[in-house]
């Protein structure tokens, strides 16, 4: 069965370091999202990205953060000075979409940011 | 705002059935989505309805009324690997953007 999936599974770093989180979408889907969940706390919403461009993003989705698809199959989320209170649970999603069950997001593990 | 509350934990015995209610208030509703995560875990797909009515995948069922914003999530026969916390979501916007509630935790004993 096809999966999203995302590398690191943990990533430890230093307060002010540069991080990039990686993730394969399902091939043949089109719609691509970030999610972070904080310990404890419900899943929110950071962006979304459709034909190589953000489609939308949330007020957590600051100049700090970027999105790239650098090639046909990566889909990446660099912080480029992290602080403590980005430590959180990150979440790639993809969909086929629009319409229906397209529309359904499929998450992949998650990568553990820990900011130090 | 945008809202979404549902209640945040849940008890049941094995074997039981138990309905998770959600109710919604979003600026834009294209459909209502249940998700399963276990600690740690990703967040798993197991329902989604854009109409109103009943959607049945096995042991699992979600409801919709688009009128009430109101939704639930039937989970029947159940086994002690569905203890997890359950949220729903809302598809709100054009962009597919997901906004979920806080979740239920569903602890199932023997």
């Amino acid at each position: 069965e096809p999966e999203v999936t995302q590398t690191p599974s943990h990533q430890v770093t230093q307060m002010g370091q540069e991080v990039i989180l990686r993730c394969v979408p399902i091939s043949n889907h089109l719609y691509f999202y970030w999610y972070r969940q904080i310990l404890g706390q419900k899943v929110e919403f950071l962006v979304s990205f459709y034909n190589n461009e953000i489609s939308e993003k949330s007020e957590i989705f600051d100049d700090q953060f970027s999105v790239e698809r650098p090639d046909g199959s990566n889909f990446t989320l660099k912080i480029r000075s992290t602080k403590l209170e980005d430590s959180a649970m990150y979440f790639c999603a993809s969909s086929e979409g629009p319409g229906g069950d397209s529309d359904i997001q499929y998450f992949g593990a998650g990568t553990r940011l820990s900011v130090l | 705002g945008q809202s979404l509350e549902q209640p945040s934990e849940v008890t049941a015995v094995e074997g039981a059935i138990v309905q998770i209610n959600c109710t919604y208030q979003t600026s834009g509703f294209y459909g209502l989505s249940w998700y399963q995560q276990h600690d740690g875990g990703a967040p798993t797909f197991l329902s989604y309805n854009a109409l109103d009515g009943l959607e049945e995948t096995g042991r699992f069922s979600s409801f919709l009324s688009r009128s009430d914003s109101y939704g639930y999530l039937l989970l029947q026969e159940l086994q002690m690997k569905d203890s997890a916390s359950y949220f729903c979501a809302v598809r709100s916007g054009g962009y597919n953007k997901l906004i979920f509630g806080a979740g239920t935790r569903l602890a199932v004993h023997p």
